[in-house]
């Protein structure tokens, strides 16, 4: 069965600081995708990135970035010069290849991240 | 306008009503999926649908029921809302086809059961 695990539940910086976000699963599939999406205060979920499991190229978006390691498990979120507009909660995703039946995406529990201005 | 949408945005009820979340969608997807958010547990499967003559039950189905009148419009229903149905209740859509089972959410409804 395929889990993620958000081991921060909440972290808390000072504005302009870099802060990383964990996320770890775990998958019987060998072809797999990631995805991280944030809840901004209004509640509304808001995607920010997909990533297969072929791919293991780091991608950066802005001040966005996002380290994927198939060795660990492991596709983590940072978030450099951090701004106050960052605030929210973070999700990471996990949904296994689109064999029938299988097509589900199971979210961690998610990373409350306050930056302090 | 949103490709999303869900009515009512927040609800306010009591304990044994009966309520009914409605999703609707512009995408053309035939995928629908309705969750459920609680602090500290992230999104949980309740219900899926493939299409419109398919409906599957997810993680947490138990006190909830589904409908999927078009391929466009999937309801929730709750036939006897209790307190800890108190939650913040998504949406989403994906498109068959896709391997990667991109999904997009709807707004959120936030119930609130008294």
């Amino acid at each position: 069965a395929q889990k993620v695990t958000q081991a921060q539940t909440e972290i808390s910086v000072v504005e302009k600081e870099d802060v990383t976000l964990d996320c770890v699963y775990e998958t019987r599939d060998t072809t797999y995708y990631l995805f991280w999406y944030k809840q901004p205060p209004s509640g509304e979920l808001v995607f920010l990135i997909r990533r297969n499991s072929f791919d293991e190229q780091n991608e950066i978006s802005g001040r966005y970035s996002w380290n994927f390691q198939k060795s660990t498990s492991s596709f983590n979120f940072t978030i450099t010069a951090s701004q106050v507009v960052d605030s929210a909660v973070y999700f990471c995703a996990l949904s296994e290849a689109a064999n029938f039946g299988n097509e589900k995406l199971t979210f961690g529990t998610g990373t409350r991240l306050t930056i302090i201005p | 306008d949103a490709d999303v949408t869900q009515t009512p945005r927040n609800r306010i009820t009591k304990t044994g009503k009966r309520i009914m979340l409605e999703c609707s969608q512009t995408k053309g997807h035939d995928r629908m999926y309705w969750y459920r958010q609680d602090p500290g547990l992230g999104l949980r499967l309740i219900y899926y649908s493939f299409d419109v003559k398919d409906i599957n039950k997810g993680e947490i189905s138990d006190g909830y029921s589904v409908s999927r009148q078009a391929q466009a419009k999937f309801s929730l229903s709750l036939e006897s809302a209790i307190p800890n149905q108190t939650a913040l209740y998504f949406c989403a859509t994906s498109e068959t086809g896709t391997t990667d089972n991109e999904q997009f959410f709807g707004p959120g409804t936030r119930l609130t059961v008294l």
